[in-house]
Order: C-alpha cells, then structure tokens, then sequence
C-alpha cells in the first residue's frame, strides 16, 4: 500500500517569497512517481510538476522545484518568488507499481499575502 | 485546442437516485480516469478507461459504474445514491494506459449534491 502525508493544513507567504510544502511518503515499490498538482478555487487540478523515483537530479519547473530526499522519502514543493496567483489548494499524488494508480495527500492550503 | 470538458457543472439529486457525469478528454487522448474528491479532501480514484474497458478500479462500489465511447469519451454512472457520494467529481485524461503521468490532464469537476 502507498500512503502520502501532508502535514501543513495552511501556510502563508508574503508574495515575491519562496515557500516550502513538505509530503512524505511510503510505498514498498521501488519504481514510483510523485507528481504535485495546485487546484485553484475553480476546481480544475492542475499538474505541477513531476519525480520519478530513479531520477538523480531534483525536478525543476520554472518557479516551482521538487526537494527529493529518497531516504527521508520526502519531496516537498519549493515555489519560489511566490505570486498572489499561487493561492491555491497543493496536492502531493504518487503512484507507484505497474499500473499507477494514485493516491493523494489531504492538501495544504497556500495564502500569498500583497 | 480544448481541454479536458465535463458536465454538468453542477448537479442536485435525491438519495437513491441514479445520477451520470460526462467527461470529454483533451484532444490526441485516449484514457480517462475518475475521481471523488470530497470536501477537504484529496482526490480518490474511481476507476480508468482505455480502449473502452475498465482497466484499473480504486475501492469504490459497483454502484460506481462507468463507460468509455469510441470517440474516448466517458460517462460515470453512480446509482443509488447515498448523502456520502456528495463530492466533486474530476475526470482526468492521458495517454497510453496509464493512470498518473505528467501528461494527464484534470477537468474542472462537476459539483454532486445528494439531497
């Protein structure tokens, strides 16, 4: 079984800051993805960025990068120069085996302050 | 270029009613996933389409049903329904089979109240 952790229920940051959003997590597999998706009041899941487990090198996205520790099984969110645009829900997923299916965290809440 | 598209936006039904959301995936995508999201919540998977079949299923009742067109379409069908199976319902669309990639595309929901 694969379980994700987000332990942050809100966190605020003053907007052109840079901001970190932890998620643990804990799967048996060796092959695995963890992927980080905002969801804005709309609804609409909107996908971030991407890790796969095998990957030396920590994921970058413009302003948003992956902090990947493989022994902590950590990959918290790093957004940098946060925007008042950054408000949002944040998602932490993985999926892991053959088939992927995904499990999600609980969400951390981001308020960017003007 | 369109998106993923589903309807309706909103929908308000009766506990044992039968209810069914549409889900229209991006252009050039063959799979599409389903999810629950319940207020305060992570998303939950349903259930994925491919090839018109269902290929992988979350812990979700066979009163949790779906469909998969040729066109790659799709339609979840929930039957009677409880006050739980109130939630917003995302759809998702990839390539390939595969459930979670970081070219799945999320639509932006339809909002479920059971009454």
């Amino acid at each position: 079984a694969q379980k994700i952790t987000q332990t942050q229920p809100g966190m605020f940051v003053q907007e052109k800051e840079a901001v970190t959003l932890d998620c643990t997590y804990d799967t048996s597999d060796q092959s695995y993805g963890l992927f980080w998706y905002k969801q804005p009041s709309s609804g609409e899941m909107i996908f971030l960025i991407y890790q796969g487990s095998y990957d030396e090198q920590n994921a970058t996205e413009g302003r948003y990068s992956l902090n990947f520790q493989k022994a902590r099984k950590s990959a918290n969110l790093v957004i940098s120069a946060s925007q008042l645009g950054d408000s949002a829900m944040y998602f932490c997923a993985m999926g892991s085996g053959g088939s992927y299916i995904p499990t999600f965290g609980r969400g951390t809440s981001l308020i960017v302050h003007p | 270029d369109a998106g993923v598209t589903q309807s309706p936006t909103h929908l308000i039904k009766t506990r044992g009613q039968q209810v069914t959301l549409r889900c229209s995936p991006k252009s050039g995508h063959d799979t599409v996933s389903w999810y629950q999201q319940a207020l305060g919540q992570g998303p939950q998977f349903i259930f994925q389409y491919y090839e018109e079949e269902e290929r992988q299923r979350g812990n979700f009742p066979d009163r949790f049903s779906g469909h998969q067109f040729p066109n790659y379409s799709s339609e979840l069908n929930v039957n009677a329904l409880l006050l739980g199976d109130s939630a917003l319902y995302l759809c998702a669309s990839g390539r390939g089979g595969r459930v979670l990639t970081d070219t799945q595309y999320f639509g932006p929901g339809t909002r479920l109240t059971v009454l």
